[in-house]
């Protein structure tokens, strides 16, 4: 079960290089997002997607573009790096709140990524 | 929005004794709380996770208990061992698919 996959595992970009961490889940959620992890902020939720052609924002989302072609698929792009990105990354995905159920969240294993 | 607190921030326990960490949450709204551990160098792994219609959940060694009038939830780790050492968040959700998440806790057991 490959479940939620992200590549890379690790990147050095340069300030002002322009990236995209990838993330794809095999599991026909609807729902995808993107976190960062920062040292004693816990998970922020950079980006969302209810479905293919779906995006909005979360709480941290300047300097991120994100886009949603196909359900499977939620690459995130650093447009021009700042080594305020520098942060563990994670992509999550789940399917769309039903009701009272269905709203586990899985998330993938992070990207780390370094900007100097 | 919602805003998740959680207490403390470390918690040291010998191995065998039991672990409880807390968190508040401030959207009365909210009425989805999952626990997450991630392991050094891993995603998170929901562990266990609660609605708002019950107050006590348990799944072998571990249990969720939760105060809708208070706004706190709790999880509890019995008979703790070494592989329980990990970073547990717990988060909050009105439903919407967006979780608020808590800071995280350091869990060492000590052996």
């Amino acid at each position: 079960n490959a479940g939620v996959t992200q590549t890379p595992k690790f990147q050095v970009l340069k300030t002002g290089q322009s990236m995209t961490l990838q993330c794809a889940q095999d599991m026909n959620h609807e729902y995808m997002s993107w976190y960062r992890q920062d040292p004693g902020m816990g998970l922020r939720l950079i980006h969302y997607s209810v479905g293919a052609g779906i995006t909005d924002q979360g709480e941290v989302p300047n300097g991120y573009n994100v886009s949603r072609s196909t359900t499977e698929d939620f690459p995130l792009r650093l447009l021009s790096a700042a080594p305020s990105q520098t942060s563990v990354y994670f992509c999550a995905s789940s399917y769309r709140y039903r009701g009272n159920s269905g709203n586990t969240i899985y998330f993938g294993e992070g990207s780390w990524l370094t900007v100097v | 929005g919602e805003n998740v607190e959680q207490h403390p921030s470390t918690l040291s326990v010998q191995e065998g004794d039991s672990a409880v960490i807390k968190c508040t949450y401030s959207d009365s709204a909210s009425n989805y709380f999952p626990w997450y551990k991630q392991e050094l160098g891993k995603g998170p792994q929901l562990i266990i996770d609660i609605r708002s219609n019950v107050g006590e959940k348990k799944d072998q060694r571990i249990a969720v208990t939760l105060n809708k009038t208070a706004k706190h939830f709790s999880l509890h780790i019995t008979e703790t061992q070494p592989e329980d050492s990990a970073v547990y968040f717990c988060a909050a959700s009105d439903g919407n698919n967006r979780l608020a998440f808590g800071k995280g806790n350091q869990v060492v057991v000590i052996p």
